[in-house]
């Protein structure tokens, strides 16, 4: 099956600094990679959509300043938290999807995600 | 997108059949049913989708509809290991996934 890693797996930083998190796409490529966060208790809210080479797609109330985006390969993408706040804390995931044509190629494949923690 | 509903917690034993229903009575005609799983602090995994007829997989089943308005994820023999958050989810071809609450699942040994 289709793997999607994510780096780091955990991370804790001091509020103000920046954080930068990798979603990469092992076994196929993805022609276009999704970010989500995760509250606690909560389900998982689409922050944007990257297609590789292109601008992302953010969603509505997503700060795109704040939560920079940047989809360089067929095979990476990664998320940079910019001048985190403790309210950035959250479970981050990536998901990717090759767009070829046939059953698996409309599948979102997730990471196992990042937890971030900013004190 | 059109929404879905599913019940927030369902209990099944181990080794047994469980029916997992969803509710979608404003889907469209080009709306495909996925399936996901989240097993606590992981990332979701795909299950199963499809767009009018039932399908199989090695994980699950999903029953859909004649009118498409419901749909029944079916895991055939419950385990410990299905315990997990499941979500309903329409979506277009190429379209985005925009996940709703889903049903909680537990498994009694």
């Amino acid at each position: 099956g289709a793997v999607v890693s994510q780096h780091p797996s955990r991370v804790i930083c001091k509020s103000g600094t920046s954080v930068k998190i990798e979603c990469r796409s092992l076994d196929f490529q993805a022609t276009t990679m999704f970010w989500y966060r995760q509250f606690p208790k909560q389900s998982l809210m689409l922050m944007a959509t990257s297609n590789e080479g292109s601008k992302a797609t953010y969603e509505q109330g997503v700060e795109k300043d704040k939560f920079l985006i940047n989809h360089a390969s067929l095979t990476l993408s990664t998320l940079t938290v910019t001048s985190a706040h403790p309210e950035d804390s959250s479970f981050y995931i990536c998901s990717a999807r090759s767009g070829l044509a046939g059953l698996l190629g409309d599948t979102q494949y997730f990471g196992p995600g990042t937890r971030l923690t900013v004190l | 997108d059109a929404k879905t509903t599913q019940p927030n917690s369902m209990e099944s034993n181990e080794e047994e059949p469980v029916h997992l229903p969803c509710n979608h009575s404003t889907i469209s005609g080009t709306d495909y049913i996925h399936w996901y799983r989240q097993l606590p602090s992981q990332g979701p995994e795909y299950v199963i989708h499809g767009l009018t007829s039932n399908v199989n997989n090695r994980m699950a089943s999903l029953a859909i509809a004649e009118d498409r308005k419901s749909s029944t994820l079916i895991l055939h023999r419950a385990t410990l290991r299905d315990a997990a958050v499941y979500y309903c989810i329409l979506s277009k071809q190429g379209g985005k996934l925009i996940f709703g609450q889903g049903t909680e699942l537990s498994v009694k040994p």
